[in-house]
């Protein structure tokens, strides 16, 4: 079983609506949960980081986490044309490690 | 990226030859990592770094070493490259204490071809 992942898409969501994008781990003892958005050959931006179970929102984001399901998602309201990318779902393990997924490509439809 | 620079940001080189990559930052950050990024792979942990001379090996070492004698830089070596090695490597620094890093940030990449 993969320690992260992610549906690899492509999604697409009208421009206006919210996207959401979903994320399972296997470790248990994961601490820390991370969202990355990475254009096409750029590198790797943080966008949004969540320890604890709940929502945290930021601006349009908001990250959700659930432990006892091992689940994280990332929505993202009022989609726009530069949300258009790759988001990348990143956790640390119970060994320190960052591990990620092989991220979800969400486009727009105008 | 502010703090973190990768050189060279391309390179092209024939199989069989060693290949030497560099991380340098400039936020005094103890902890250091190599990725790679491959298509249907996302990004991979090759080596990583929690102090000077400590070093330690990500899911996909073979093939790679890693050596960091100031804290500023984190060179990544292919003693001889193959073209399974051709991707794309970004390294990635982080704040932390202890064995818990956080607020990874990724440098621009370097984009490696062996041919």
């Amino acid at each position: 079983q993969k320690e992260v992942e992610q549906n690899s898409g492509p999604l697409s969501v009208p421009e206006g609506a919210i996207a959401s994008l979903n994320c399972t781990y296997s470790d248990r003892g994961s601490q820390s949960f991370f969202w990355y958005r990475q254009y096409s050959g750029k590198s790797p931006e943080l966008i949004m980081s969540i320890y604890s179970n709940g929502d945290k929102e930021d601006g349009r984001f908001t990250a959700q986490l659930n432990k006892a399901s091992q689940y994280v998602s990332l929505l993202i309201r009022d989609s726009q044309p530069s949300d258009s990318a790759t988001y990348l779902c990143a956790v640390i393990n119970s060994n320190y490690k960052l591990t990620f997924g092989k991220g979800t490509l969400l486009t727009m439809n105008p | 990226d502010a703090g973190i620079t990768q050189s060279p940001r391309h390179k092209v080189t024939e199989t069989g030859t060693p290949v030497t990559l560099r991380c340098h930052q400039t936020e005094n950050h103890r902890y250091m990592y190599w990725y790679r990024q491959d298509p249907g792979h996302g990004l991979r942990l090759i080596h990583y770094s929690y102090g000077v001379k400590d070093t330690d090996k990500g899911e996909v070492s073979d093939g790679y070493s890693v050596s960091r004698s100031k804290t500023e830089d984190f060179l990544l070596t292919l003693e001889s490259a193959t073209s399974s090695q051709t991707s794309v490597y970004f390294c990635a620094i982080a704040a932390g204490t202890g064995l818990v890093a956080y607020g990874y940030t990724f440098g621009s990449g370097t984009r490696l071809t062996v041919v």
